[in-house]
């Protein structure tokens, strides 16, 4: 059953720590994305990743990294430089990069809470 | 620059009535246009979408949609809504650059409410 996993699906912090959050794929893709959803706001997008080893910054990258140690996965770290690190995220991926005609699949979400 | 906008943040219908969420887009280039549907606390699943191909798109779940250049528009419709239709649509464009990149950009979504 291929697919995009995101876990875990409620996340709780206090502020000052940092988190990851987990995201895989089986969909055997190149691409793979995070964005933060905020009520009435869209998606925004956080980092992208075109291959195994590279990811590139997106509109609102402060305060979290990523990485792409391997094809299938691509976790995100919220730190504690974020200011505003309470929302819903997703990942998703696509079979390649920006490729206009491919859709991207997305995970369940993770919403994250900091107190 | 590339945009999308979706000119109702909230729209009610009753249980079998049809159902209309417009898109409005604005791209320099031809663009890739997409309907997603987020149920609560659920990801978003793509119901259709456009890539050149012939201008009315049929979805899944009897949602389809049609593209008017002439319009820069891509109004999603369905014929009878189900109670199961209540949910967020997400309206998406993506298309090149003079860079040669493409950008995925979302909508601010439309929430569905349907009435029984």
């Amino acid at each position: 059953d291929g697919g995009i996993t995101q876990s875990p699906k409620y996340l709780f912090r206090k502020e000052g720590q940092n988190v990851t959050l987990s995201c895989e794929q089986n969909l055997n893709h190149d691409a793979m994305y995070w964005y933060r959803q905020d009520p009435g706001q869209g998606l925004r997008l956080i980092y992208y990743s075109q291959i195994v080893n590279d990811f590139q910054k997106g509109d609102i990258a402060e305060g979290y990294s990523v990485s792409r140690e391997k094809k299938e996965s691509f976790p995100l770290t919220v730190t504690s430089a974020q200011k505003n690190p309470t929302a819903f995220y997703l990942c998703a991926s696509s079979k390649e990069l920006w490729q206009g005609t491919y859709e991207q699949y997305f995970g369940p979400g993770t919403r994250l809470t900091v107190t | 620059a590339q945009s999308v906008t979706q000119l109702d943040s909230h729209v009610s219908v009753s249980e079998g009535t049809p159902v209309l969420l417009r898109c409005n887009y604005s791209s320099s280039y031809s663009p890739s246009l997409f309907w997603y549907v987020q149920h609560p606390n659920k990801g978003l699943q793509l119901l259709l979408k456009y890539t050149s191909a012939a201008t009315l798109v049929k979805g899944i779940n009897g949602f389809e949609a049609e593209f008017k250049k002439s319009e820069t528009s891509f109004h999603l419709t369905k014929p009878s809504a189900h109670m199961s239709d209540a949910a967020e649509y997400f309206c998406v464009v993506s298309a090149g650059t003079t860079s040669g990149t493409y950008k995925y950009i979302f909508g601010t979504g439309t929430r569905l409410k349907v009435l029984a």
